[in-house]
């Protein structure tokens, strides 16, 4: 029962650099969406999907780019990686269904560091 | 717009202790309200949530009374334990301009018993 998941765990980044996280999950979720935690700041909203083909920016969408071609995956694209960019990055996803009180999924995050 | 305000840790107590982390919201409408959890390199997971006035949530010892004349859904526990050492986050999510996507989270705080 995998649910979400994300890879990879950890990665290190020179500045300038791209990469793409990628989140899947196996419980046919319409909604999937990227957060990044980062020390007192809680978890931060970067772009979200409502369903394939879809996504919308977050509040803090800016050096990110993702893309939700199949329904199960969402990715997260860094094209020139800075170092305000290191984070724990978190995938989760929720059925379209339950309205307000829907449940999120989450993975087990995403350990990136920019040098 | 929608924000969650959180007591700032870190808490520590001893086992058996009484446990209360508070959180207040402010929010437009009738939001759904939830305690999220997240032990040491996990991510999150959905503890306890109330949809409405009133309502109680509780899972695993954890209580939480959504109180609207006060705005706030504090998150209780008569006699922690060891294994609940974690960070703990408060959340809403509300119909803002007419979008119930977004789910808006506090700082978090971590919580930390000894036996």
């Amino acid at each position: 029962n995998a649910g979400v998941t994300q890879t990879p765990k950890f990665r290190v980044l020179k500045t300038g650099q791209s990469m793409t996280l990628l989140c899947a999950q196996d419980m046919n979720h319409e909604y999937m969406y990227w957060y990044r935690q980062d020390p007192g700041m809680g978890l931060r909203l970067i772009h979200y999907s409502v369903g394939e083909g879809t996504t919308a920016k977050g509040e803090v969408p800016d050096g990110y780019n993702v893309s939700r071609l199949k329904k199960q995956n969402f990715l997260l694209g860094l094209e020139s990686a800075a170092p305000s960019q290191t984070s724990v990055y978190f995938c989760a996803s929720r059925e379209s269904g339950g309205g307000l009180a829907g449940e999120l999924f989450f993975g087990e995050g995403s350990r990136l560091t920019v040098l | 717009g929608d924000s969650v305000t959180q007591m700032e840790g870190p808490v520590t107590l001893s086992e058996e202790a009484f446990l209360t982390i508070n959180c207040t919201y402010t929010a437009t409408g009738y939001p759904s309200l939830f305690w999220y959890v997240q032990y040491p390199g996990e991510g999150l997971q959905l503890l306890l949530k109330a949809t409405k006035a009133d309502d109680k949530g509780s899972n695993k010892g954890f209580e939480a009374t959504y109180r609207k004349e006060t705005t706030s859904f504090h998150l209780e526990k008569g006699s922690v334990q060891v294994s609940d050492s974690a960070v703990y986050f408060c959340a809403l999510r509300a119909n803002s301009g007419g979008s119930n996507y977004k789910l808006t989270f506090g700082k978090g705080t971590l919580l930390t018993v000894n036996p």
